[in-house]
């Protein structure tokens, strides 16, 4: 079967920097995503990775590893408006895609 | 303007009952999605339409029926609803009909409609 791992929840301080992890098992692979989804609101586009390496935008980076299943987000300058959930999803080879449960950001001052 | 949207944001009704949810985009998409996100914040997707013609249609019990008179509307239509359909129904859009994104990643949702079965 598909399968997408992330942590339910992660915990961190304002101004530090967090990574938060997702692994794959998919049929085929067209690429990830990361979404960020705020309680109540939709989830919005964050990043996209189809080749292998490290993507950054900002505050936000993330980083792919094919061979591995393995992918991560990494939030930098930690603020409170980052406090949200993280969604990774991948696109499989029948360009379907298959989302995780999301990882619950919680920041702290 | 709103890029999707969806209405109504909050549905509350009966078991047994029949009701419908409606999105529009005005990005000039051609493709556009239903998911459902239940209680443990699974996105699944529901239906996807490019060019008014269903070309994803998951497991999906067919007292849910999407119906879509034009490229920018899409609604969901659902029939003798149950406990179990409680959850946030959200629209999305995307340029490509690649099945769930663009190859930029970027599906745009809705603000999404919560419906509630008692």
């Amino acid at each position: 079967g598909q399968n997408i791992d992330q942590p339910t929840e992660m915990t961190a301080t304002e101004g530090a920097i967090v990574q938060i992890n997702c692994t794959y098992q998919t049929s085929g692979f067209n690429g990830l995503f990361w979404y960020q989804q705020h309680a109540g609101e939709a989830p919005t586009f964050l990043s996209y990775n189809v080749l292998d390496g490290l993507e950054e935008k900002g505050r936000f980076s993330s980083f792919l590893s094919r061979s591995k299943g393995y992918s991560y987000l990494l939030l930098k300058e930690l603020q409170m408006k980052d406090s949200a959930s993280y969604l990774c999803a991948v696109l499989d080879s029948n360009y379907q895609l298959i989302w995780g449960a999301g990882t619950k950001l919680i920041i702290k001052p | 303007d709103t890029a999707v949207s969806q209405t109504p944001k909050y549905l509350v009704t009966q078991m047994g009952n029949d009701k419908s949810i409606k999105c529009e985009q005005n990005l000039g998409h051609d493709t556009m999605y239903w998911y459902k996100q239940d209680s443990k914040k699974f996105l699944k997707i529901m239906f996807s339409y490019n060019n008014k013609e269903l070309i994803i249609n998951e497991t999906v019990p067919n007292r849910f029926s999407p119906k879509s008179p034009d490229k920018a509307h899409l609604n969901l239509h659902i029939n003798s609803l149950e406990l179990g359909d409680s959850a946030v129904y959200f629209c999305a859009s995307s340029q490509e009909s690649s099945g769930g994104a663009t190859n930029t990643g970027e599906l745009f949702f809705g603000e999404g409609s919560r419906l509630t079965v008692l």
